[in-house]
Parts: C-alpha cells; structure tokens; sequence
C-alpha cells in the first residue's frame, strides 16, 4: 500500500459545480496534512493545510478523519481558474520529510 | 523579490557531461530541499539541508551531490548525465518543523533534458 494515495482522475466538472476528492495515508501516526495545487509545467503551491477540526478558504474546503485514515478537499461554485493537480502531502512524524500523493488532476469545463 | 528561486530554468545537454543547478531562497528559512518530478509526476525527495547541514540523503546515484554554501542556498551538481536523469528538478524551502505551518515554498524548476 503507498504511503499517500490520490485517485489520479482527470475528474471533469461543469464550471459552477462542486467537486470532492480525497486522499489516504497509512501511517496512523502522521501529524500534518496539506494540499498543493501544481498547474501545468509550475511548481506546486501550498493552497491550505488541513487542521483536525477542519478548515475553510473561501470555496474550498479541507476535513481530516483520522479514524480512516483519509483527507479530503472540496471546492464550491468551481472556476475555470481551479484546473489543476491537487497535491496531498502529509508528514508522518513532524520531521523535515514530507509525503506527497501523485496527485489529482482536475479539470473545469466551461 | 522572487521567493525561492532556481537557475537555469531550462538545461538541454548531451548524455556524459557534468551541470549544476542553483537555488537560492530570501525567506530566511533553515531547511532546503531539491525534488525530482519525473514523467509521471511523481515528486521524489532527494536532498534537505538544515543550517547546512545535510539532514535526508534519499537513494540517489552518487552521481548527484548537494552543496549548501549557507543556509540560504542549495546547489546540485549532477556528474555523467544519462537520459533517465530527464526530468524537473525543484528546489524548495520551509521553516523547521513546529514553527507554525511549515508548509515549503518551492523554486520554478529546472527542466532537465539530456540528450
């Protein structure tokens, strides 16, 4: 089992949609969660961590549950602009190291 | 006032030669990192540095080698290019765990074609 796992997508979405995905972790023990985004041929980009009582940025929203394992991200009322891979990274330990999914594509249609 | 930045941005060489990639950060953060993103989009670890020194030395060839001048730099040297040593290479930055959100602040990537 990897360490992070994303389902890779493309997830295809009507503009103004909503649009959830989730990420596990295997090590029950880990301690932060994020999630980058990375648009086509950039660096990724740090767009919310994910706290244990979970957290919102304006149309996004992150939740984490611990008992399975899994972190989520929503996005509300989806803009053409929110195309990208959404990265899920978690730190098992609070060490320097972090884990990074492979990522999930995303891709909003007009 | 580019937070982390990485040079050359772009690097075409022949197989069997020698290059070097820079990055620098201005953010005043003491750990650094260099990532491999291959074909697959896969971000691999390769290298962190904390105050300069060397703190995760992923299985990489020995044919890669990281040099921290300081803490704000990180390069990388990468002797006798083969095609699989194709890829983006990213740099990164981020405060020491427990300072709040560590969240890295990657470089622009260094698209590495060797030919």
């Amino acid at each position: 089992r990897k360490e992070v796992e994303q389902d890779p997508g493309p997830f295809n979405v009507p503009e103004g949609a909503t649009v959830a995905f989730n990420c596990t972790y295997s090590n029950s023990a880990s301690q932060s969660f994020f999630w980058y985004r990375q648009d086509c041929r950039k660096e990724p980009k740090l767009l919310m961590s994910v706290y244990s009582s979970g957290n919102e940025d304006g149309r996004f929203t992150a939740q984490l549950n611990r008992a399975s394992q899994y972190i989520s991200l929503l996005i509300r009322d989806s803009k053409l602009s929110d195309s990208a891979t959404y990265l899920c990274v978690v730190n098992p330990d609070s060490n320097y190291q972090l884990i990074w999914g492979a990522g999930t594509k995303l891709i909003i249609k007009p | 006032d580019t937070a982390v930045s990485q040079t050359p941005k772009y690097l075409v060489t022949q197989m069997g030669n020698d290059k070097s990639i820079k990055c620098e950060q201005n953010l005043g953060h003491d750990t650094m990192y260099w990532y491999k993103q291959d074909s697959k989009k896969f971000l691999k670890i390769m290298f962190s540095y904390n105050n300069k020194e060397l703190i995760i030395n992923e299985t990489v060839p020995n044919r890669f080698s990281p040099k921290s001048p300081d803490k704000a730099h990180l390069n990388l040297h990468i002797n006798s290019l083969e095609l699989g040593d194709s890829a983006v290479y990213f740099c990164a930055s981020s405060p020491n765990p427990g300072q709040g959100n560590y969240g890295y602040t990657f470089g622009s990537g260094t698209r590495l074609t060797v030919v």
